[in-house]
Formats: C-alpha cells, structure tokens, sequence
C-alpha cells in the first residue's frame, strides 16, 4: 500500500490567518517531505525530516513552519501568508534506509488560496 | 550541481501513436538514482519507475518501456499505443543521496496530451 493523505484538499485563508496542512502515511516510512508546487512548474522541495528530525530547510520563510508529531504524521502551519504563496503544497514519504536512496510516494496534494 | 532536462515542454499526439518523453541529465556523481513521475490533472505525483546508474538494463512495464544510456545522459520514456488516460505531466527527476534524506532534482515537466 503506496498511500500518503493529506487533508484538506482545498484550502482558501486570508493573510492574518493561521492554518495547517496535514499529512498522514502508514508504510513505515521515516522519512517525509513537504513541496510547494506553482502552476506549470516542477515541484520544490521546502522542509525535510527524517527519523522525526528537521533535516532539510531549503530557506523556506518562517511563516511556514513544519511539525512532525511522530513517524507517521506530518504537519504544515502557516501564518501570514501571501497572495504568492499560493500554490499546490505536496507531501511525500520514503523509507529511509541507511546507504540508499529510496522514492518518494507522493500524496494528492492540497491547493492553498490566499486572498 | 546537478541537473534534469526535459526539452519537451509540451507533446500532442492522437491516440495509439507511439511518444517518447526525453530526458538529459547532468551530475558528478557516480552513483545516482533517475526516477519518473507522472502528475495528472488531479495533482497527485504517481511513481512510475526508479533506476540507479549501476543498471542500464533498459525496462518495459505493459505500453511503458524506458531506455537508459548513460553515454549520452539521457533516460528516455516511451509510451506504446497512448491512451487518453496517458494525458498528464510526466517528470523526470534525478536523487542525490545525502545522510539523511534524499533530495530529488526534478526537470520541468513534458505534458503530453492525448487527442481521441
């Protein structure tokens, strides 16, 4: 079973909002991942956690801050945001094992509108 | 640095025609891992093959196949006999692994539309 969730699948807040992205997998993955993708572009990496630790931050502004309550569940808060933040935001997941390189499973993604 | 071309920003055929997606890549790595996604209207990145540069055996998966040269950098997509349900964007990425995580350089995308 090959199955990352993420909740909600829409999501439209206004600038002074505080919100969250949640991610869900049940594969046994220790690894998990959070992407903004724009229209017609390729995804970008943003956060990183591998074994439940912060191992990637590509620069990603502190209006977005990630969370990883325990192995399965990945969370995304965001506050403030602006209108360019707009975007398709997937999670993914991996195996994490030591000494290979392991893909990626993605989830369906949840489009963020910010008025 | 690394990097993933694809070219082909966007293909249209008619159904049943035969497409191949390109896809070069760049890296100084000797050991590295190619892999390619398709991401249809709904959004969701669906794996579709992984391949590490020690294993140049070319693959076929039903209408599928890929053909891996590492002389020339390039692992090729092809589909056979394409359907309507072939219409997404496909993405070719390239990982280099690092200690914890691993971090996928993704090309910008094919999409390929599939006429009835």
């Amino acid at each position: 079973d090959t199955e990352v969730t993420q909740t909600p699948k829409h999501l439209v807040m206004g600038m002074t909002n505080k919100k969250s992205l949640k991610c869900e997998q049940h594969m046994g993955h220790r690894a998990m991942y959070w992407y903004k993708q724009k229209a017609k572009k390729p995804p970008e990496l943003m956060f990183v956690y591998s074994y439940e630790k912060l191992s990637i931050n590509e620069s990603v502004p502190s209006r977005f801050s990630p969370e990883c309550p325990n192995s399965s569940l990945l969370n995304l808060h965001l506050h403030a945001l602006q209108p360019e933040d707009s975007a398709l935001y997937l999670c993914a997941s991996s195996q994490e094992e030591r000494g290979g390189t392991d893909t990626q499973y993605f989830g369906p993604g949840t489009r963020l509108t910010v008025l | 640095a690394q990097k993933v071309t694809q070219a082909q920003t966007e293909i249209s055929v008619v159904e049943k025609e035969d497409v191949t997606l390109d896809c070069v890549y760049e890296t100084r790595d000797t050991t590295y891992y190619l892999f390619w996604y398709k991401q249809p209207p709904s959004g969701e990145l669906v794996f579709l093959i992984r391949r590490n540069s020690f294993d140049e055996q070319n693959e076929i998966s039903g209408r599928y196949s890929w053909n891996f040269q590492k002389s020339t950098s390039s692992f090729n997509f092809t589909i056979t006999a394409s359907q309507v349900v072939d219409s997404a964007v496909y993405f070719c990425a390239l990982s280099e692994a690092w200690s914890s995580g691993d971090k996928l350089t993704f090309g910008t995308g094919t999409r390929l539309a599939v006429r009835p």
